[in-house]
Protein backbone atom coordinates (compact mmCIF):
# COMPACT_ATOMS: atom_id res chain seq x y z
CA UNK A 1 0.00 0.00 0.00
CA UNK A 2 1.16 3.24 -1.20
CA UNK A 3 1.70 5.96 1.61
CA UNK A 4 2.45 9.67 1.75
CA UNK A 5 3.03 12.01 5.03
CA UNK A 6 3.42 15.34 4.73
CA UNK A 7 5.46 17.02 7.10
CA UNK A 8 7.54 20.71 7.78
CA UNK A 9 6.68 24.00 10.36
CA UNK A 10 3.23 25.30 10.13
CA UNK A 11 4.09 28.27 10.19
CA UNK A 12 6.48 30.58 8.17
CA UNK A 13 7.01 34.25 8.24
CA UNK A 14 6.55 36.38 5.34
CA UNK A 15 9.12 36.95 2.65
CA UNK A 16 10.85 33.76 4.69
CA UNK A 17 11.03 30.47 2.56
CA UNK A 18 8.18 27.70 2.99
CA UNK A 19 9.86 23.78 3.42
CA UNK A 20 8.01 20.80 3.26
CA UNK A 21 8.79 17.25 3.01
CA UNK A 22 7.06 14.42 2.03
CA UNK A 23 7.92 10.60 3.08
CA UNK A 24 6.74 7.75 0.46
CA UNK A 25 6.02 4.46 1.78
CA UNK A 26 5.37 1.52 0.07
CA UNK A 27 6.38 2.79 -3.31
CA UNK A 28 9.89 3.78 -4.77
CA UNK A 29 9.92 7.44 -5.57
CA UNK A 30 13.09 6.65 -8.08
CA UNK A 31 10.67 4.91 -10.66
CA UNK A 32 8.40 5.24 -12.76
CA UNK A 33 5.98 7.90 -11.79
CA UNK A 34 6.03 11.99 -11.09
CA UNK A 35 5.26 13.21 -7.42
CA UNK A 36 2.93 16.21 -7.56
CA UNK A 37 2.61 18.86 -4.83
CA UNK A 38 -0.92 20.54 -4.20
CA UNK A 39 -1.88 23.17 -2.35
CA UNK A 40 -5.26 24.61 -1.24
CA UNK A 41 -6.14 27.76 0.66
CA UNK A 42 -8.77 27.55 3.84
CA UNK A 43 -12.38 27.68 1.82
CA UNK A 44 -10.77 27.56 -1.75
CA UNK A 45 -10.27 25.13 -4.44
CA UNK A 46 -7.29 22.60 -5.39
CA UNK A 47 -4.00 24.46 -7.11
CA UNK A 48 -1.35 22.31 -8.72
CA UNK A 49 1.87 23.65 -7.21
CA UNK A 50 4.40 21.41 -9.31
CA UNK A 51 5.57 17.94 -10.21
CA UNK A 52 8.31 16.46 -10.22
CA UNK A 53 10.06 13.19 -11.84
CA UNK A 54 13.30 10.59 -10.50
CA UNK A 55 15.18 11.80 -13.85
CA UNK A 56 15.06 15.12 -12.65
CA UNK A 57 12.39 16.44 -15.29
CA UNK A 58 10.24 19.21 -13.43
CA UNK A 59 7.12 21.12 -14.21
CA UNK A 60 5.74 24.46 -12.04
CA UNK A 61 2.59 25.66 -11.75
CA UNK A 62 3.28 29.37 -13.88
CA UNK A 63 1.56 31.35 -11.27
CA UNK A 64 4.36 30.32 -8.65
CA UNK A 65 6.23 33.24 -10.73
CA UNK A 66 9.25 30.37 -9.98
CA UNK A 67 9.41 30.54 -6.18
CA UNK A 68 8.64 27.03 -6.42
CA UNK A 69 11.37 24.12 -6.28
CA UNK A 70 10.34 19.81 -6.39
CA UNK A 71 13.68 17.91 -5.21
CA UNK A 72 13.82 14.44 -4.36
CA UNK A 73 15.96 12.45 -2.17
CA UNK A 74 15.81 8.72 -3.06
CA UNK A 75 17.96 7.50 -0.25
CA UNK A 76 15.52 8.54 2.16
CA UNK A 77 12.47 7.86 -0.25
CA UNK A 78 11.42 11.49 -0.01
CA UNK A 79 9.99 14.46 -1.84
CA UNK A 80 10.48 18.03 -0.88
CA UNK A 81 9.16 21.24 -1.40
CA UNK A 82 10.12 24.62 -1.60
CA UNK A 83 8.52 27.77 -1.91
CA UNK A 84 10.40 31.48 -1.41
CA UNK A 85 9.00 34.85 -0.53
CA UNK A 86 5.86 33.30 0.53
CA UNK A 87 2.84 35.70 1.02
CA UNK A 88 -0.02 35.49 2.73
CA UNK A 89 -1.65 33.90 -0.13
CA UNK A 90 0.72 30.78 0.30
CA UNK A 91 -1.68 29.65 3.26
CA UNK A 92 -2.83 26.84 2.74
CA UNK A 93 -2.85 22.89 3.02
CA UNK A 94 -0.44 21.29 1.37
CA UNK A 95 -0.52 18.07 -0.48
CA UNK A 96 1.99 15.83 -1.82
CA UNK A 97 0.91 13.11 -4.33
CA UNK A 98 1.60 10.44 -7.32
CA UNK A 99 1.35 11.91 -9.96
CA UNK A 100 0.33 9.87 -13.02
CA UNK A 101 1.83 12.20 -15.64
CA UNK A 102 -1.72 13.27 -17.22
CA UNK A 103 -3.64 10.59 -15.71
CA UNK A 104 -4.55 11.61 -12.05
CA UNK A 105 -3.10 11.55 -9.00
CA UNK A 106 -4.31 8.48 -7.25
CA UNK A 107 -2.63 8.30 -3.60
CA UNK A 108 -2.46 11.59 -1.34
CA UNK A 109 -0.91 12.40 1.84
CA UNK A 110 -3.19 13.72 4.64
CA UNK A 111 -1.45 17.29 4.01
CA UNK A 112 -0.37 19.97 6.40
CA UNK A 113 -1.32 23.60 6.86
CA UNK A 114 1.04 26.18 6.42
CA UNK A 115 0.18 29.34 7.73
CA UNK A 116 2.01 32.47 6.57
CA UNK A 117 2.54 35.09 9.34
CA UNK A 118 2.89 38.61 9.28
CA UNK B 1 -10.85 32.25 -10.67
CA UNK B 2 -10.41 28.63 -11.46
CA UNK B 3 -9.25 27.51 -14.61
CA UNK B 4 -12.12 24.71 -14.80
CA UNK B 5 -15.84 25.47 -14.60
CA UNK B 6 -17.86 23.44 -11.84
CA UNK B 7 -21.45 24.20 -10.42
CA UNK B 8 -20.83 25.77 -7.15
CA UNK B 9 -23.38 23.19 -5.35
CA UNK B 10 -25.93 20.46 -6.15
CA UNK B 11 -28.25 18.39 -4.29
CA UNK B 12 -30.44 15.41 -4.73
CA UNK B 13 -32.42 12.81 -2.55
CA UNK B 14 -31.20 9.56 -1.34
CA UNK B 15 -31.43 6.93 -4.43
CA UNK B 16 -31.60 9.78 -7.57
CA UNK B 17 -28.68 10.98 -9.61
CA UNK B 18 -26.99 13.45 -9.81
CA UNK B 19 -24.61 14.98 -12.67
CA UNK B 20 -21.93 17.52 -12.40
CA UNK B 21 -20.50 19.84 -15.20
CA UNK B 22 -16.69 20.71 -15.64
CA UNK B 23 -16.33 23.26 -18.88
CA UNK B 24 -12.46 23.57 -19.64
CA UNK B 25 -11.40 24.70 -23.41
CA UNK B 26 -9.78 23.07 -26.27
CA UNK B 27 -6.61 23.16 -24.63
CA UNK B 28 -7.21 21.23 -21.45
CA UNK B 29 -10.94 18.93 -21.69
CA UNK B 30 -11.49 19.66 -25.24
CA UNK B 31 -8.52 17.94 -26.44
CA UNK B 32 -7.38 15.81 -24.08
CA UNK B 33 -9.20 12.34 -22.38
CA UNK B 34 -7.40 13.06 -19.34
CA UNK B 35 -10.39 14.48 -17.23
CA UNK B 36 -10.12 13.51 -13.11
CA UNK B 37 -12.52 13.65 -10.61
CA UNK B 38 -11.74 13.91 -6.59
CA UNK B 39 -14.07 13.73 -3.63
CA UNK B 40 -13.23 15.55 -0.51
CA UNK B 41 -15.21 15.15 2.70
CA UNK B 42 -14.55 18.32 4.92
CA UNK B 43 -11.17 18.26 6.93
CA UNK B 44 -9.59 14.91 4.39
CA UNK B 45 -7.15 14.80 1.43
CA UNK B 46 -8.76 14.35 -1.99
CA UNK B 47 -9.64 10.78 -2.97
CA UNK B 48 -9.82 9.63 -6.54
CA UNK B 49 -12.98 8.93 -8.09
CA UNK B 50 -12.37 8.73 -12.06
CA UNK B 51 -9.81 9.28 -14.18
CA UNK B 52 -9.17 9.60 -17.84
CA UNK B 53 -12.72 10.45 -18.17
CA UNK B 54 -14.46 7.08 -17.70
CA UNK B 55 -12.32 5.00 -15.62
CA UNK B 56 -12.84 3.61 -12.17
CA UNK B 57 -9.88 3.12 -9.80
CA UNK B 58 -9.99 -0.17 -7.95
CA UNK B 59 -12.48 -0.09 -4.96
CA UNK B 60 -14.74 2.97 -6.24
CA UNK B 61 -17.86 2.08 -6.41
CA UNK B 62 -20.04 1.65 -10.21
CA UNK B 63 -22.19 4.08 -8.84
CA UNK B 64 -19.61 6.62 -9.85
CA UNK B 65 -19.18 7.46 -13.96
CA UNK B 66 -17.86 9.97 -15.57
CA UNK B 67 -18.06 10.96 -19.44
CA UNK B 68 -16.48 14.42 -21.86
CA UNK B 69 -18.27 15.62 -24.67
CA UNK B 70 -16.92 18.86 -26.50
CA UNK B 71 -15.09 21.12 -23.80
CA UNK B 72 -17.13 19.38 -20.99
CA UNK B 73 -16.88 16.50 -18.54
CA UNK B 74 -19.47 14.97 -15.98
CA UNK B 75 -19.26 13.30 -13.22
CA UNK B 76 -22.73 11.18 -12.73
CA UNK B 77 -23.29 9.71 -9.17
CA UNK B 78 -26.92 7.17 -9.46
CA UNK B 79 -28.09 5.98 -5.80
CA UNK B 80 -27.12 8.68 -3.92
CA UNK B 81 -26.11 7.97 -0.78
CA UNK B 82 -25.74 9.88 2.27
CA UNK B 83 -21.88 9.68 2.19
CA UNK B 84 -21.71 10.82 -1.28
CA UNK B 85 -22.46 14.26 0.35
CA UNK B 86 -18.66 15.81 -0.01
CA UNK B 87 -16.92 18.53 -2.32
CA UNK B 88 -16.14 17.48 -6.03
CA UNK B 89 -13.37 18.40 -8.25
CA UNK B 90 -12.39 17.82 -11.73
CA UNK B 91 -9.23 18.13 -13.12
CA UNK B 92 -7.49 18.20 -16.45
CA UNK B 93 -4.34 17.95 -18.37
CA UNK B 94 -3.86 21.11 -19.87
CA UNK B 95 -0.96 21.93 -22.75
CA UNK B 96 -0.54 25.44 -20.85
CA UNK B 97 -0.36 24.20 -17.26
CA UNK B 98 0.11 20.67 -17.60
CA UNK B 99 -2.61 20.31 -14.91
CA UNK B 100 -5.74 22.45 -13.37
CA UNK B 101 -8.48 21.66 -11.42
CA UNK B 102 -11.47 22.79 -11.10
CA UNK B 103 -13.50 25.62 -8.76
CA UNK B 104 -15.33 22.39 -7.07
CA UNK B 105 -19.26 21.22 -6.75
CA UNK B 106 -20.67 20.77 -3.06
CA UNK B 107 -22.93 17.62 -2.99
CA UNK B 108 -26.17 17.89 -0.74
CA UNK B 109 -27.52 14.62 -0.06
CA UNK B 110 -31.03 15.91 0.99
Amino acid sequence: QVELQESGPGQVKASETLSLICSVSGYSVNTAYYWGWIRQAPGKSLEWVGSFFHTGRSHYNPSLKGRATIAMDTSRNQVSLEVTSVTAADTAVYYCARDRSRSSFDYWGQGILVTVAP
Amino acid sequence: QSALTQPASVSGSPGQSITISCTGTSSDVGTYNFVSWYQQHPGRAPKLMIYEVTYRPSGVSSRFSGSKSGNTASLTISGLQADDEADYYCSSYSITTMWLFGGGTKLTVL
